[in-house]
């Protein structure tokens, strides 16, 4: 199973972009990365995956360097919305019988 | 599209008692999971399932945990007794294969508190 270490928690303010990185430098060669959003008194929320190189969507941007150990989270622009604890996770797809384990999180919080 | 479901969103039981949780997952998502989220801290998964059969256990307390998936769809956790270390917030997660990826969608969860 592929660990990951992420910062317990980031500041920043209205209006930046904000880079979370995460370190997974067991990950396996079918693994992706995948991140969640979980705001609180909520669910977690899937923001992004990627399995190499750079996934861009509406929300944010996942760069993936070559050698895959690391991913960072790219926030566009953040709001004082996007408060909240962000969660990196590695492992297989979900097809097979994966284990699935959340770190503790990034606790970030946007200030005006 | 509608979300996962879950109920109650409170529970409040003494310890040495039993409760359940229900959640009707994603129409169409084959796999469901249950995690226990303490305060402060990510998820846990307990249970997963892959249509009614279960998948992975193996962080399941079955001394006093059980959880069923009855047809494939919606599921029941169940926890007889409680202890006070089961405080948590029960978080229910579905997902759709299809051949890759890791997107899950979570429902709101259900607060539970043992006194």
């Amino acid at each position: 199973l592929a660990k990951t270490t992420q910062p317990i928690s980031m500041d920043s303010y209205e209006g930046q972009e904000v880079n979370i990185t995460c370190s997974h430098n067991n990950i396996a060669t079918n693994d992706y990365i995948t991140w969640y959003q979980q705001f609180p008194s909520q669910g977690p929320r899937f923001i992004i995956q990627g399995y190499k190189t750079k996934v861009t969507n509406e929300v944010a941007s996942l760069f993936i360097p070559a050698d895959r150990k690391s991913s960072t989270l790219s926030l566009p622009r953040v709001s004082l919305s996007d408060t909240a604890v962000y969660y990196c996770l590695v492992g297989p797809p979900l097809s097979s019988a994966s284990k699935i384990i959340f770190g503790s999180g990034t606790r970030l919080s946007i200030r005006p | 599209e509608a979300g996962v479901a879950q109920s109650p969103r409170y529970k409040i039981i003494e310890k040495r008692q039993s409760v359940a949780f229900w959640c009707n997952p994603i129409s169409g998502h084959a796999t469901l999971y249950w995690y226990q989220q303490i305060l402060g801290q990510g998820p846990k998964l307990l249970i997963q399932f892959q249509n009614n059969g279960v998948v992975d256990d193996s962080q399941l307390p079955k001394d006093r945990f059980s959880a069923e998936r009855l047809k494939g769809v919606d599921s029941t956790l169940k926890i007889q007794p409680a202890k006070l270390e089961d405080s948590a917030v029960y978080l229910c997660a579905s997902s759709f294969i299809a051949g890759g990826g890791n997107e899950q969608y979570f429902g709101p969860g259900t607060r539970l508190t043992v006194t």
